[in-house]
């Protein structure tokens, strides 16, 4: 399966920090990279989708002033909780897509956020 | 309602039984369908990977979708201690990459 890197694996931050999470994919070009926060026992949710290049398009409920994602290569995308707050807190995982019609879809190892 | 209802479990079973993990879902455009495994503080791990109606096996898992009863399941045969993992199923339409995720079946697979 393809390689996907994320950094750093955990992080422990101060109510009121940002935090940036990097996404990397090490053996394929990634035309979309999609972001996902699970919460304790909980599924995946979608939180936004980005094409290099472009603007990322956010999921309802998900505040894009608060989560900055910025994809500016095809081998790298990065997320930034801006302002993190306790709720906050939970685990995100990045998905790069490949282009050229790849249908299977890798995940990261997940960045755990918890913040204090 | 949620567009994918998988049962959290835990689901405990012991070592060489088949295990039978299902997903439902309500949205009848979902065309992909996938099986994670995920391991406890890891991302998901890509299982199993089918296109619409029917079968597909690999090794010791087979997954089968029932697009008109909107039904998917994955089989692990003679499971292992290392099966024990958290399983979740994961679905798009055409045009849409993003998955909708069950909520995770926990397996436990006693020695």
């Amino acid at each position: 399966g393809a390689v996907v890197s994320q950094h750093p694996s955990w992080v422990i931050c101060k109510s009121g920090t940002s935090v940036k999470i990097e996404c990397r994919s090490l053996d394929f070009q990634a035309t979309t990279m999609f972001w996902y926060r699970q919460f304790p026992k909980q599924s995946l949710m979608l939180m936004a989708t980005s094409n290099e290049g472009s603007k990322a398009t956010y999921e309802q409920g998900v505040e894009k002033d608060k989560f900055l994602i910025n994809h500016a290569s095809l081998t790298l995308s990065t997320l930034t909780v801006t302002s993190a707050h306790p709720e906050d807190s939970s685990f995100y995982i990045c998905s790069p897509l490949a282009g050229g019609g790849t249908d299977t879809q890798y995940f990261g190892p997940g960045t755990r956020l918890t913040v204090l | 309602q949620k567009e994918v209802e998988q049962d959290p479990g835990p689901l405990s079973v012991p070592e060489g039984a088949i295990v039978s993990l299902n997903c439902t879902y309500s949205n009848s455009a979902f065309q992909y369908f996938m099986w994670y495994r995920q391991y406890s503080r890891k991302g998901p791990e890509l299982l199993m990977y089918t296109y619409s109606s029917g079968n597909k096996e690999d090794g010791r898992f087979t997954a089968q979708v029932d697009k008109s009863s909107k039904y998917i399941s994955l089989f692990i045969r003679d499971s292992q201690p290392s099966d024990s993992a958290t399983y979740l199923c994961a679905m798009s339409p055409p045009g849409r990459r993003a998955l909708t995720f069950g909520s995770g079946t926990r397996l436990q697979v006693q020695p």
